[in-house]
């Protein structure tokens, strides 16, 4: 069955730092792959999603950027984090076929200071 | 981009009884998904429900059933029966061609013993 696993689970990092939160997924192949943010007390905001290798849409302009260097592993990045990247970033991708439910992994609480 | 509306930040259930979460959603589209996600404090996301636009029969898990109005755009889940294990934050998502996830703001359940 498939398995989302992201890390690290808990990260602090400094304004202006670079980060890099890495996902990758066991049990299915040509996965779709997402990322959302998770801002305190808000909702899911949806900020990539890749549909293959190297194959990446952005929802929303801003100082992260993803890639897709391999088929199960979905990497989000940053050159320099601001305070508002602070959240909780939670990696998904379809539990099953075309239309099938999200699954998620256990997300990464990011801390900017 | 499709918008998903939760418009009740807060609701609270008294344990045992029955409450109903709104949930209503903008789109062009005739064939799309909709479901429920629970996340509990763990911050795991749960699938609770799926209801397929195309089915006009209502979804039913158990104790959670959903009352899907397709020209309202309208999407609430009710759940009976309320547990202590139920309090959550509940999000309603949207589907459609496969690709686009989008999720509402969410819903805070607090289920008074």
């Amino acid at each position: 069955s498939q398995t989302i696993h992201q890390w690290p689970a808990t990260l602090v990092q400094p304004v202006g730092s670079p980060l890099s939160l890495e996902c990758t997924v066991e049990g299915t192949s040509n996965p779709n792959l997402y990322w959302y943010r998770q801002a305190a007390g808000r909702g899911l905001q949806l900020l990539f999603y890749s549909v293959g290798i190297g194959q990446i849409s952005s929802e929303v302009p801003q100082n992260l950027s993803a890639s897709r260097p391999q088929d199960r592993q979905f990497i989000l990045s940053s050159k320099k984090l601001l305070l508002s990247d602070s959240g909780f970033y939670l990696c998904a991708s379809p539990k099953g076929g075309y239309n099938s439910p999200l699954h998620f992994g256990n997300g990464t609480r990011l801390t900017v200071t | 981009a499709q918008t998903v509306t939760q418009s009740q930040p807060e609701m609270s259930v008294q344990e045992a009884e029955t409450v109903t979460l709104s949930c209503t959603y903008d789109t062009s589209e005739s064939d799309y998904y909709l479901f429920w996600y629970k996340q509990p404090p763990s911050r795991q996301m749960i699938l609770v429900i799926r209801q397929e636009a195309y089915k006009q029969q209502n979804a039913t898990e158990n104790r959670f059933s959903v009352n899907f109005q397709k020209a309202a755009k309208s999407f609430s889940l009710k759940i009976s029966d309320s547990q202590l294990g139920d309090a959550a934050m509940y999000f309603c998502a949207y589907n459609y061609a496969g690709n686009q996830f989008y999720f509402g703001t969410g819903t805070s359940l607090t289920v008074i013993p």
